[in-house]
């Protein structure tokens, strides 16, 4: 079946600095998606990508739709102790109503 | 607007017993789905409703999990007889359409944190 690949799985990073993280995909996705889940809650949407080359913000963060439908970024610039959590990535196939989600990548944030 | 709601936000109960779990989607959404998190398998897709209709029950682990939703406003996934490899984050999600654009972002609620005996 269709599996996402997302990585790092953890960052342990200092406060300041920039992330970068990243999501492949075996399909062609025609929607990408970007959450953010904090522990005890749901996860809740930060970017939304739906055309290849898309490149969006949002505040600090970035991401972008790869030109081969296959793959996404995030990054997040100048890192802020509220960054931590847990992020992942979805994608979606045109022919279904299924987001698929990545395994997630753990941000630790020292202050 | 409240977002999705889900109750209880915690459950312990014995394996064997019945486990309802129940969600009330954004007013208007006419997508709800729900999805299980584990650490081993992450979250996964259980099932999803088009206007109340069952649309994909793929993702359903077996014949003891069943979801039901009788009007726009409730959703309810229910395990029965329920095991101790049940034990997850149960959530539930809507949105408002499928098709490409921002109307079909899923919103999620809080959860259900379920321990099963």
């Amino acid at each position: 079946g269709q599996q996402l690949n997302q990585s790092p799985q953890s960052m342990f990073i200092q406060e300041g600095e920039d992330v970068s993280m990243n999501c492949t995909s075996s399909s062609i996705f025609n929607t990408w998606l970007w959450y953010k889940q904090e522990p005890g809650e749901g996860p809740v949407l930060l970017i939304a990508l739906y055309k290849a080359g898309e490149l969006t913000s949002n505040g600090r963060l970035t991401a972008q739709f790869g030109i081969t439908r296959k793959d996404s970024f995030l990054n997040i610039s100048a890192s802020i102790p509220s960054d931590v959590g847990i992020y992942f990535c979805a994608g979606r196939t045109s022919n279904t109503g299924k987001l698929i989600f990545g395994q997630g990548t753990t941000l630790q944030v020292k202050p | 607007d409240a977002g999705v709601i889900q109750s209880p936000r915690h459950e312990v109960t014995e394996m064997g017993q019945e486990v309802t779990l129940r969600c009330k989607p954004i007013s208007g959404h006419d997508y709800l789905f729900w999805y299980r998190q584990t650490m081993m398998r992450g979250l996964e897709l259980l099932i999803y409703f088009n206007n109340n209709v069952p649309i994909d029950d793929s993702g359903m682990p077996e014949d003891r999990f069943s979801a039901k939703m009788p009007n726009a406003s409730f959703s309810t996934l229910k395990i029965q007889p329920s095991e101790p490899r049940d034990s997850a984050v149960y959530f539930c999600a809507s949105s408002t359409g499928e098709a490409s654009g921002s109307s079909e972002t899923q919103y999620f609620g809080p959860g259900t944190r379920l321990l099963v005996l």
